[in-house]
């Protein structure tokens, strides 16, 4: 069974512009996962949707948004982009049959660069 | 608030030595816990998983220990090899939740 593959991998963008990364779960997870990796904050969750739901937010400013789609893809987009907004951005999918308690699953991950 | 941390950024070891990694967490209602490992430039892998009505669980080469007591948390590698090397994150959440909270990470290096 595949991975969760994320894309891009890698991407430079400019402050003020916009950027949207992709995630495709694990064939039949339902719920996916955003979290932002820095070295200073470490692993920082930001929302997690389950059928095209978002179910929870974290701290993050409503520039960060996102969507799940009925395949259970999910897309995430970062609006009017800061330089600390560099990160890498991991995706995790989980069967999460009604409850968190579930093994989730990372992708590699896409790494913005803001210049 | 809540919070899950290490005690350790950073832990060198000799081949063929075992490792313990351990986590601090705050949150006594926390009832799920997971260890990733995470290699550069990969995403975290899940390693083993605990839950809060169990204080020991093993895996291959590896076993998690929880006490729930001191709200402590730690990660045995047997045997560490080379392979091992990665920084090792503890991770804590609790039915409902719907977010992992992770720790700020351990560096584990082998030394040859």
């Amino acid at each position: 069974k595949a991975g969760v593959t994320q894309t891009p991998r890698y991407l430079i963008k400019t402050r003020g512009q916009q950027v949207t990364l992709s995630c495709s779960p694990i064939s039949g997870h339902r719920s996916v996962s955003w979290y932002q990796q820095t070295p200073g904050q470490g692993l920082q969750f930001l929302f997690e949707y389950f059928s095209e739901t978002q179910r929870n937010k974290g701290n993050f400013p409503g520039r960060f948004s996102g969507r799940q789609f009925s395949n259970s893809r999910s897309e995430m987009n970062v609006s009017t982009l800061e330089l600390g907004d560099s990160a890498l951005y991991l995706c995790a999918s989980s069967h999460n049959l009604g409850t968190f308690q579930e093994t989730q699953y990372f992708g590699p991950g896409t790494r913005l660069l803001v210049l | 608030g809540e919070s899950v941390g290490l005690h350790l950024p950073t832990l060198s070891v000799q081949e063929g030595d075992n490792s313990i990694i351990n986590c601090a967490y705050s949150n006594s209602a926390s009832d799920y816990f997971i260890w990733y490992k995470q290699e550069s430039g990969k995403g975290p892998q899940f390693i083993i998983d605990i839950r809060s009505n169990m204080d020991k669980r093993q895996g291959q080469r590896v076993t998690v220990l929880l006490n729930k007591t001191v709200k402590h948390l730690s990660l045995q590698i047997a045997a560490t090899q080379p392979g091992d090397s990665a920084v090792y994150f503890c991770a804590e959440t609790r039915q409902g939740a719907q977010k992992l909270v992770f720790g700020q990470g351990t560096r584990l290096t082998i030394n040859p």
